[in-house]
């Protein structure tokens, strides 16, 4: 069974600093781009950032670019997403999502809460 | 950038009504459109992926169809577990804009 388990959230002042995982299990880790997406409060989603399957190519969504950085350690079976500068537009809940060669996101998981506020 | 628009933002609807939302690009995508639910509290959801395929375990009342620039997500017969948000996605391009959404609820 495919499983995307994300960790990481919380509360972080202006400015400050968070680090978010995702643990994969269930399917070849390795071989997938995975996806980075977020929602905030009561609004809709917004794609964040892509990474291959290799890291090879990376790409951002141009509200983060600069101060979020996309990663994997296919080893570990693990995505993360390094965030700095926080604003408090960037407190949304966080899935991190399996990418297909069809160019979808076929699975995701739970999420896990940002919020940035003094 | 590709700019992804949906209409309308919400409709009413009752269990039996036939839904049609609809999902425009501001430039040309192919057939790259992907159509997702999402429920309260809950992860999105693949429903429709390359404008018209359905995705594996998704009942064959809800279909997509277009090309180009329009897109429709068709529910042929509204269920009560089918009140929920919908977002099309563009996979065009490598910056993977969602539309604005569309919220069904039970009129």
């Amino acid at each position: 069974e495919v499983q995307l388990v994300e960790s990481g959230g919380g509360l972080v002042k202006p400015g400050g600093s968070l680090r978010l995982s995702c643990a994969a299990s269930g399917f070849t880790f390795s071989s997938y781009s995975m996806n980075w997406v977020r929602q905030a409060p009561g609004k809709g989603l917004e794609w964040v950032s892509s990474i291959s399957s290799s890291s090879s190519y990376i790409y951002y969504a141009d509200s983060v670019k600069g101060r979020f950085t996309i990663s994997r350690d296919n080893a570990k079976n693990s995505l993360y997403l390094q965030m700095n500068s926080l604003r408090a537009e960037d407190t949304a809940v966080y899935y991190c999502a399996r990418d297909t060669v069809a160019g979808n996101s076929d699975y995701w998981g739970q999420g896990t809460l940002v919020t940035v506020s003094s | 950038d590709i700019q992804m628009t949906q209409s309308p933002s919400s409709l009413s609807a009752s269990v039996g009504d036939r839904v049609t939302i609809t999902c425009r690009a501001s430039q040309s995508i192919s057939s790259y459109l992907n159509w997702y639910q999402q429920k309260p509290g809950k992860a999105p959801k693949l429903l429709i992926y390359a404008a018209s395929s359905l995705q594996s375990g998704v009942p064959s009342r809800f279909s997509g169809s277009g090309s180009g620039t329009d897109f429709t997500l068709t529910i042929s017969s509204l269920q009560p577990e089918d009140f929920a948000t919908y977002y099309c996605q563009q996979s065009y391009s490598t910056l993977r804009a969602f539309g604005p959404g569309t919220k069904v609820d039970i009129k």
